[in-house]
């Protein structure tokens, strides 16, 4: 079965810092993908940034980065140079390559950046 | 560009009333469509996939059903809600057949059962 771990329930930071949000995943399937999603108050979902079990690069999306450790699977979510606005909910997922393209949701960080 | 349509955004139910939550997707075809609940406070649990019109993959047993009469519509339904039917339930598509593609979310719908 397909697991996505996420051990941080919430985390602070300070306007401008960097922060790390950890995700482990647990899968026997060669060919995956591996997604970050932000949820603001408002319940909307936001694609954040991607990054595929083949690619030997780290995904980078403006202030986001993904530190990608594949014999580690862990996909860990750094944000940088912190904003008010980062405050939300952040969610990882991965993606099953050809059963269904079934996607699959850790429980989430909690954010809150601090002024 | 594609978009993803959910209503109602809010909705309030007695227990044992029936539900239909509807959402729609624009701009795209052959998508593969999701439901998802996610309770207050909580990560999101896939309840349906669906592969095509008329396919449905069921991920957690309970008294929700889904169906697909066209391509791009997805319907969430139920006969009798309960309480623990509450949440925020998501809609969503991908692009088929790759895992390289995220999903795009719906607006969601806020439902409370009394």
């Amino acid at each position: 079965a397909q697991k996505i771990t996420q051990t941080q329930p919430g985390m602070f930071v300070q306007e401008k810092e960097a922060v790390t949000l950890d995700c482990t995943y647990d899968t026997s399937d060669q060919s995956y993908g591996l997604f970050w999603y932000k949820q603001p108050s408002s319940g909307e979902m936001i694609f954040l940034i991607y990054q595929g079990s083949y690619d030997e690069q780290n995904a980078t999306e403006g202030r986001y980065s993904l530190n990608f450790q594949k014999a580690r699977k862990s996909a860990n979510l750094v944000i940088s140079a912190s904003q008010l606005g980062d405050s939300a909910m952040y969610f990882c997922a991965m993606r099953r390559e050809n059963t269904g393209n079934q996607f699959y949701f850790g429980t989430g960080t909690s954010l809150t950046v601090i002024p | 560009s594609q978009t993803i349509h959910q209503w109602p955004a809010t909705l309030v139910q007695p227990v044992g009333s029936p539900l239909s939550l509807e959402c729609t997707v624009e701009g795209t075809s052959n998508p593969n469509l999701y439901w998802y609940r996610q309770a207050a406070g909580r990560g999101l649990q896939l309840l349906f996939y669906s592969v095509g019109i008329g396919q449905i993959s069921s991920e957690v047993p309970q008294n929700l059903s889904a169906s697909r009469p066209q391509d791009r519509q997805f319907i969430l339904s139920s006969k009798k809600l309960l309480l623990s039917d509450s949440g925020f339930y998501l809609c969503a598509w991908s692009v088929r057949l790759t895992s390289a593609y995220e999903q795009y979310f719906g607006p969601g719908t806020r439902l409370t059962v009394t």
